[in-house]
């Protein structure tokens, strides 16, 4: 069975500090994705990494994949209050076919003070 | 267009009710999913259909009965809920481009069983 599994949990930062969230995943996949959750909201996509070595960047996040270590990474540069959100990874280890499952990790709850 | 929606946004339920949870996109994806999701736990995958056919069913309750009338409306049928059940039900729709199955949030049902 597949696990993924994120830390921290909970993360309170400063803003202007940067930190970094890790998705470890049990399993072999080359698709690995990104979510971002607001209290009470639904999930917005955020990033798709699809190779060993992708990374990608969204203003003050990035996010890599070492499919190798099955391990992302979701990197935030000067927080701002704005990002304080919970945030999911999800690993897909199907072909990348409509309908495939795909396995959330257990979230980050990103809370940033002034 | 890239939404999903998702009606009633908020349900109050007894048990021996009978209620109904529907979803439209509009956007041609042929993959739809319904997800149930606990207070700060990861959305749990409940049902997927793949051009109009179950296609993954993990081992949900009886009481949740999923339809499918067309490539566009998911609807999940609710009969003798518990309260436990009570949670943020979430739809989703993808449709693989390429490797990319990006899964795309309704803004979710919040249901209560009373």
């Amino acid at each position: 069975e597949l696990k993924v599994e994120q830390n921290p949990l909970f993360l309170s930062m400063q803003e202007g500090k940067n930190y970094t969230i890790y998705c470890n995943y049990s399993t072999t996949s080359d698709r690995l994705y990104w979510y971002r959750q607001d209290p009470g909201k639904s999930l917005e996509s955020l990033f798709v990494l699809l190779s060993n070595g992708a990374v990608k960047q969204e203003g003050r996040l990035m996010a890599s994949l070492d499919t190798k270590a099955r391990l992302s990474t979701l990197h935030i540069t000067a927080a701002v209050h704005d990002l304080s959100a919970t945030y999911f990874c999800a690993v897909d280890p199907g072909r990348g076919s409509s309908g495939d499952k795909l396995t959330f990790g257990t979230g980050t709850r990103l809370a940033v003070r002034p | 267009d890239t939404e999903v929606t998702q009606t009633p946004k908020h349900l109050v339920m007894g048990m021996t009710n009978k209620k109904s949870l529907k979803c439209e996109q509009h956007m041609g994806h042929r993959a739809m999913y319904w997800y149930k999701q606990k207070a700060k736990k990861p959305p749990e995958l409940m049902f997927v259909y793949s051009y109009e056919k179950l296609s993954i069913n993990e081992s949900v309750p009886s009481r949740f009965s999923p339809e499918c009338p067309n490539s566009s409306l998911l609807n999940l049928h609710l009969h003798a809920l518990q309260p436990e059940d009570s949670a943020l039900y979430l739809c989703a729709s993808s449709q693989a481009s390429g490797a990319v199955d990006t899964q795309y949030f309704g803004p979710g049902t919040r249901l209560t069983v009373l």
